[in-house]
């Protein structure tokens, strides 16, 4: 099994849509979660980490849920540069990525 | 405040050739990490050093990768030989410093993206 499982999508969506990627995770001991960005050909880079009682940063919402150890990210208003690949990660004994959620923000 | 560096950014060589890749970290940042990422997959984690000691090598292919941070800073990954399947995204990311279960945020350079044919 996984350590960290997404939906890979594609998910194809209008601007100003809302959507929303869903994470498992499989170690319940994990304690630091994240979400990054990885544009085509680039590096991942830091979204947003994803606390317990959940957090927003602007457009983005980032929760976490223990008991059924997934995490997940909302994106509002989706704009064109929102599109990208995004990866979760949950740590164990190490950082765990996920495959990846491809998002595709369409005029 | 400089990145994460990395060494070359492209490189093409032929299956049984040895290839070295160098990355240097953000100052002051005490982990050190190696991934390997293969199209359409996530980042896998090959080594992580903490300062100059490995903290995880436990899936790197170690018959043919082996990875170095001597001084604590810079680091070197190479593979020898190579083969076709070794084809992929090399990152590297430090961070300043790694817990039991829990990590500070990673930064990653931009990679080493290698073709082996």
């Amino acid at each position: 099994r996984k350590e960290v499982e997404q939906d890979p999508g594609p998910f194809n969506v209008p601007e100003g849509a809302t959507v929303a990627f869903n994470c498992t995770y499989s170690n319940s001991a994990s304690q630091s979660f994240f979400w990054y960005r990885q544009d085509c050909r680039k590096e991942p880079k830091l979204l947003m980490s994803v606390y317990s009682s959940g957090n927003e940063d602007g457009r983005f919402t980032a929760q976490l849920n223990r008991a059924s150890q997934y995490i997940s990210l909302l994106i509002r208003d989706s704009k064109l540069s929102d599109s990208a690949t995004y990866l979760c990660v949950a740590t164990g004994n190490q950082f765990y990525f996920g495959t990846g959620t491809s998002l595709t923000v369409i005029p | 405040e400089a990145g994460v560096a990395q060494s070359p950014r492209y490189k093409i060589i032929e299956k049984r050739q040895s290839v070295a890749f160098w990355c240097n970290p953000i100052s002051g940042h005490a982990t050190l990490y190696w991934y390997q990422q293969i199209l359409g997959q996530g980042p896998k984690l090959l080594i992580q050093f903490q300062n100059n000691g490995v903290v995880d090598d436990s899936q790197l292919p170690k018959d043919r990768f082996s990875a170095e941070r001597l001084k604590g800073v810079d680091s070197t990954l190479k593979i020898q030989p190579a083969k076709l399947e070794d084809s992929a995204v090399y990152l590297c990311a430090s961070s300043l410093n790694s817990g039991a279960l829990s990590y500070n945020e990673q930064f990653f350079g931009p990679g080493t993206r290698l073709t082996v044919l």
